[in-house]
């Protein structure tokens, strides 16, 4: 698997747009980009994940880099809840389980 | 819509017992992944099965550590004579063999 780097720590203003960045120059074609976060004390919770194309869901917004090097996961309107750590995974599919490193992530923390 | 469901929540053991964490998938679910988080530390890869098979047990212990998925029943992670360095919160997840895993809420184990 690809390794991933993200900031150790960001901070967000309640209300406002969260946008982590993660690099990871070394992905190959057929790794997928997951995101997960960890509220405190809580087991992983899974938020979004692509391959080339952007997605979006009800939770966050993945922008994926043409040439696949960098990402940006997005919380449009984070609010005191969205405080986690926050994690960026390079994966491929094997079609027969999906065992995932976690690395250090980066912990948001969301304020008034 | 039960999710993964794991026990006991807490966990207290003396040096030299046995502990016994307990995992129930996602109804359908045939795979699963023990991890595990030392305190302040990010989360490690223990082990990944598929109903009654272990898949892949590299990030396990090569002593004291067992895990088993049986046909029928949970999973279940097993530490044999347990010391003070295995204190650790301990994660399940499960999946269908597709993308996303789901985590238990964990099984924080601390030996005295």
């Amino acid at each position: 698997d690809a390794k991933t780097t993200q900031p150790p720590s960001m901070d967000c203003a309640e209300g406002r747009a969260a946008n982590l960045p993660c690099n990871h120059s070394t992905i190959s074609g057929n790794e997928y980009v997951y995101w997960y976060r960890q509220i405190h004390s809580q087991g992983p919770q899974y938020i979004i994940h692509g391959l080339k194309n952007n997605e979006t869901n009800e939770m966050a917004s993945l922008i994926i880099t043409e040439d696949r090097k960098s990402s940006t996961l997005i919380l449009p309107h984070a609010t005191l809840r969205d405080t986690a750590v926050y994690y960026c995974i390079a994966n491929i599919l094997t079609g027969g389980g999906n065992k995932l490193t976690f690395g250090t992530g980066t912990q948001l923390k969301v304020e008034l | 819509n039960a999710g993964v469901m794991q026990n006991p929540r807490h966990l207290v053991r003396r040096r030299g017992q046995e502990a016994r964490l307990r995992c129930s998938p996602v109804k359908g679910h045939s795979h699963v992944y023990w991890y595990r988080q030392l305190p302040e530390e990010g989360l490690k890869f223990m082990v990944y099965l598929q109903k009654e098979n272990i898949i892949d047990e590299s990030g396990m212990p090569k002593e004291r550590f067992s895990a088993e998925f049986p046909k029928e029943g949970p999973s279940i992670l097993r530490i044999q004579q347990v010391v003070r360095g295995d204190s650790a919160a301990y994660f399940c997840a499960s999946s269908s063999g597709e993308e996303k895993l789901f985590f238990g809420s964990g099984t924080q184990l601390s030996v005295l």
